[in-house]
C-alpha cells in the first residue's frame, strides 16, 4: 500500500504571499490532520479533517485553513505569509477507528 | 502550556545498552498515546501504542510503559543499534485525533 505523499516537498516563498500544500492519504483512509514542526516547538497541531468536514482544530490563526476532498485528498491553505511560518509542515492519515496517524514525508516551507 | 513534554532534548546511549526515553503529560483525560521516531527529511514513522487502560506494551525491541497516577511515559529500546539514532515523540489524545506531540528527544547511539 502506498504511504502518505505530500506535494511539493521544499517551496519558497516570500511575505505576505499565499500558499497551498496537498496531501494524499493512504488508501482507504479518511482521516486527515496537518502539523507544523518548528525548531524546539515539536509537532503543534494544525487541524484534522473527516470525510470533508474539520473535525478537530488547533490553535493557529485564521490565515490557516484547509479542506478535504471527496477522495479524502486534502489541501493546505497559509494567506498572509509571515516569517515565522517558516516550518516543516506534516500531514498524517488514518483510518476510521484506528488510533495511529501515519505521516508523509513534510513539506518543507521557507519563507523570505 | 505544554500538556506533553519531553524534558531531555536529548541522550546518548552505547550500542547494546538499553535506551529510555521518558515523556510527561498534564491533562488526564488523554487515554491513547504513541512514540514516533524521525530522521532528517522524513516523516515520524510510528513506533508503537498505548492505550490508557494499560501500563505496559511490547514489540520486538520497544516497550512503551505507562504510569497514570504519574502521568508518566517511557519508551524502552532493548539493545539499542545504532540504526535507533533518530528523534523520538511521544504524542497524547483524548478520544480524538488530535494529538498533541512532546518537543521530541534526540537519541544518538554509540557504536
Amino acid at each position: 500500500k502506498a504511504g502518505v505523499t505530500q506535494t511539493p516537498r521544499y517551496l519558497i516563498k516570500t511575505r505576505g504571499q499565499q500558499v497551498t500544500l496537498s496531501c494524499s492519504p493512504i488508501s482507504g483512509h479518511r482521516s486527515v490532520s496537518w502539523y507544523q514542526q518548528t525548531p524546539g516547538q515539536g509537532l503543534q497541531f494544525l487541524f484534522e479533517y473527516f470525510s470533508e468536514t474539520q473535525r478537530n482544530k488547533g490553535n493557529f490563526p485564521g490565515r490557516f485553513s484547509g479542506r478535504q476532498f471527496s477522495n479524502s485528498r486534502s489541501e493546505m491553505n497559509v494567506s498572509t505569509l509571515e516569517l515565522g511560518d517558516s516550518a516543516l509542515y506534516l500531514c498524517a492519515s488514518a483510518g476510521e477507528g484506528a488510533e495511529t496517524q501515519y505521516f508523509g514525508p513534510g513539506t518543507r516551507l521557507l519563507v523570505l | 502550556d505544554q500538556q506533553v513534554k519531553q524534558n531531555s532534548p536529548s541522550l546518548s546511549v552505547q550500542e547494546g545498552r538499553i535506551s529510555i526515553l521518558n515523556c510527561d503529560y498534564t491533562n488526564s483525560m488523554f487515554d491513547y498515546f504513541l512514540w514516533y521516531k524521525k530522521y532528517p527529511a522524513e516523516g515520524p514513522t510510528f513506533l508503537i501504542s498505548i492505550s490508557s487502560i494499560k501500563d505496559k506494551n511490547e514489540d520486538g525491541r520497544f516497550t512503551v510503559f505507562l504510569n497514570k497516577s504519574a502521568k508518566h511515559l517511557s519508551l524502552h529500546i532493548v539493545p539499542s543499534q545504532p540504526g535507533d539514532s533518530a528523534v523520538y515523540f511521544c504524542a497524547a489524545s483524548e478520544g480524538t485525533y488530535k494529538y498533541i506531540f512532546g518537543t521530541g528527544t534526540r537519541l544518538k547511539v554509540l557504536a
